[in-house]
């Protein structure tokens, strides 16, 4: 079984189109994330949830709006896409508060092309 | 606030000599590290991790790390470089007051042939 799973893997759509992207976590952690990874391989971290509640919001901007319907999943949905917008988002999970487990699971991410 | 960063975004090594990508960091507090290597099109996959225990860390595929707190820093090493190996290799910091993992501009490796 795959820990750490997101669709879809390739996302191709017009500017000004809104998209979901999904994840799911096996692992019973309590805190999910969602990074973006550039052309130049720079990940940033986006959003940080914890036991549903976000925690982290790193200057994202407001069309970018995740939802946890419970710790298991932390999707991800964008309004209004813009051509900067194309990137790799990653899903990953992890259990804060363990550390001997300390340490994010990734999913294999999401290609988002805006064209 | 914590910070990594990895000297040199391009490294090229023979097939069979050593492995050494360098990360520093920057932390108040004390920090758990990682390397993470990323093959292309996939996803990243943990190598290795320092949590305070055993300042030397053991990973997989033969890559190891040491923890140096005079120096912040927490070099990557692997003695004998395969083709297999040339990947993104990300160094990243996160503590256990925080809900976030920084990562640095990761290191592209080359094996020659």
């Amino acid at each position: 079984d795959t820990a750490v799973s997101q669709t879809p893997k390739y996302l191709v759509t017009q500017m000004g189109n809104d998209k979901s992207i999904k994840c799911e976590q096996n692992l019973g952690h309590d805190t999910m994330y969602w990074y973006k990874q550039d052309s130049k391989k720079f990940l940033k971290i986006m959003f940080s949830y914890n036991n549903k509640e976000l925690i982290i919001n790193e200057t994202v901007p407001n069309r970018f709006s995740p939802k946890s319907p419970d710790k298991a999943h932390l999707n991800l949905h964008i309004n209004s896409l813009e051509l900067g917008d194309s990137a790799v988002y990653f899903c990953a999970s992890s259990q804060k508060w363990d550390t001997d487990n300390e340490k994010l699971f990734f999913g294999s991410g999401t290609q988002l092309s805006v064209l | 606030a914590q910070s990594v960063t990895q000297l040199g975004s391009h490294v090229s090594v023979s097939e069979g000599a050593l492995v050494l990508l360098r990360c520093n960091y920057s932390s108040s507090v004390p920090p758990y590290l990682f390397w993470y290597v990323q093959y292309p099109n996939q996803g990243l996959q943990l190598l290795l991790k320092y949590t305070s225990a055993a300042t030397l860390v053991k990973g997989i595929n033969g890559f190891e790390a040491e923890f140096k707190k005079s120096e912040t820093s927490f070099h990557l090493t692997k003695p004998s470089a395969h083709m297999s190996d040339a990947a993104e290799y990300f160094c990243a910091v996160t503590t256990s007051g925080t809900y976030k993992y920084i990562f640095g501009t990761g290191t592209r490796l080359k094996v020659l042939a």
